[in-house]
């Protein structure tokens, strides 16, 4: 049974703080991995994509895999009020065309002003 | 907007309806996916067409009927639904060389009655 298991929070943080989820997975097989954000009432939005061990930024969002412990998280720098929402972690065996992502039930963060 | 619309966005049958939700990408992609997100529960995927050949089908029960004309549309034909089923149901589409990046439509709020 493939699983991702996230803390499902709220994780409240203060704004301006570095908000930091985390992300497990069961499939030692899974290649890709993903963070996606959620708003209340909304689609999920990809925000980060990361393939190999180490760190991967883009703007104030990193995210960094560790395929060993099987843990992937995402860290958000100078949090803001608008970065309140749910992250969600998925996974993905294959290293390219189709295939479905497995999801974790995602973590509410709650960035207080 | 990311590019994938679906129709209608709120839908509400009775148990001996019969309803079709619309899925269109305009991204250029070859890959289109169906989600289920239910609450407390993690988004589930139903299935996934490469191609416009179906490639997954997730023990989706066969009130559900997925239909793939091209790579850009896709259709979940839905017949004697449960109230069990009222979700948010997501439609993804993915380019088949971006490792498995998927970008979700806005989706479809149904309840069953």
């Amino acid at each position: 049974q493939k699983e991702v298991e996230q803390n499902s929070g709220p994780l409240s943080v203060p704004e301006g703080a570095i908000a930091s989820l985390n992300c497990t997975y069961s499939d030692r097989g899974s290649q890709s991995f993903f963070w996606y954000r959620q708003y209340s009432g909304k689609s999920p939005e990809l925000i980060m994509s990361i393939y190999s061990n180490g760190d991967k930024e883009d703007g104030r969002f990193t995210a960094q895999l560790n395929k060993a412990s099987q843990y992937v998280s995402l860290l958000i720098r100078d949090s803001q009020p608008s970065d309140s929402a749910t992250y969600l972690c998925a996974v993905i065996r294959s290293g390219g065309g189709a295939d479905g992502l497995t999801f974790g039930k995602g973590t509410h963060l709650i960035i207080q002003p | 907007e990311t590019g994938v619309t679906q129709t209608p966005r709120h839908l509400v049958m009775g148990m001996t309806n019969k309803k079709s939700l619309k899925c269109e990408q305009h991204l250029g992609h070859n890959a289109m996916y169906w989600y289920k997100q239910s609450a407390k529960k993690p988004l589930e995927l139903m299935f996934v067409y490469n191609f416009k050949e179906q490639t997954e089908n997730n023990s989706v029960p066969s009130r559900f009927s997925p239909e793939c004309p091209n790579s850009s549309h896709l259709f979940l034909h839905l017949h004697t639904l449960q109230p069990e089923d009222s979700a948010l149901y997501l439609c993804a589409s993915s380019h088949n060389r971006v490792m498995g990046e998927q970008f979700f439509g806005p989706g479809t709020r149904l309840t069953v009655l």
